[in-house]
């Protein structure tokens, strides 16, 4: 079954400072997207990336896909408190119906 | 264009009731999802649809039930409600060709079931 590992779990920064956020597969990855999720609503799309070495960014984030396609990072730089929430990857593996796997989630609180 | 609505955003339910949760999109989309997400955990798919009068088994679809009837819609039965459906429900659509674009979510069901 698709095993997809976000690290770390929970991220407590001061606003300001630069983090990055991983998302590990256990297949190859045809697609990986990263959501935004606030508590209490749905998920927003954020970035999605196809390649192998491709990056992206919008603003103050940026993802990466590597090169091999089983691993993505999310950055932030000089995060803000209205980055704060929960950071979801979600993986297509290739298999049905563009069926996406997500991961557990990180939870980031940016201190202001 | 509204994006993805769902019905209703929170509800109690005691166990063995049956309740059906309503999910539309309005961007002409072929594919429909349901997931839950547990406390803690990812989404997990439970069915999905690719197009009128097709519907799909995800990876946990045991104690619900799905139709699609139109385009449009894509509503989620719970037929025996259980204290392990307490969750909360994300309907999502997406365009039919893998990696054209990304799913849109609504806005979440919040289920708790007593």
């Amino acid at each position: 079954s698709q095993e997809l590992e976000q690290s770390p779990q929970s991220l407590i920064v001061q606003e300001g400072k630069n983090l990055t956020i991983n998302c590990t597969s256990s297949k190859t990855l045809y697609g990986l997207y990263w959501y935004k999720q606030k508590y209490g609503e749905g998920l927003i799309f954020l970035m999605m990336l196809q390649k192998g070495g491709e990056e992206k960014s919008h603003e103050k984030i940026t993802a990466k896909l590597d090169e091999k396609k089983q691993q993505s990072s999310l950055h932030i730089t000089a995060s803000q408190p209205s980055h704060a929430g929960i950071y979801l990857c979600g993986a297509d593996t290739g298999t049905g119906a563009n069926n996406l796997f997500f991961g557990t989630g990180t939870r980031l609180t940016v201190i202001p | 264009n509204a994006g993805v609505t769902q019905t209703p955003k929170f509800r109690i339910l005691k166990i063995g009731q049956s309740m059906t949760l309503q999910c539309a999109q309005d961007m002409n989309h072929n594919y429909m999802y349901w997931y839950r997400q547990d406390p803690g955990m990812g989404l997990k798919l439970i069915y999905y649809s690719v197009g009128a009068g097709i519907t799909d088994k995800g990876e946990v679809p045991n104690g619900y039930n799905v139709s699609r009837s139109t385009t449009e819609d894509f509503p989620l039965r719970l037929e025996l409600a259980a204290p392990s459906q307490t969750s909360v429900y994300f309907c999502a659509s997406s365009y039919a060709t893998r990696g054209a674009e990304t799913q849109y979510f609504g806005p979440g069901t919040r289920l708790l079931v007593l």
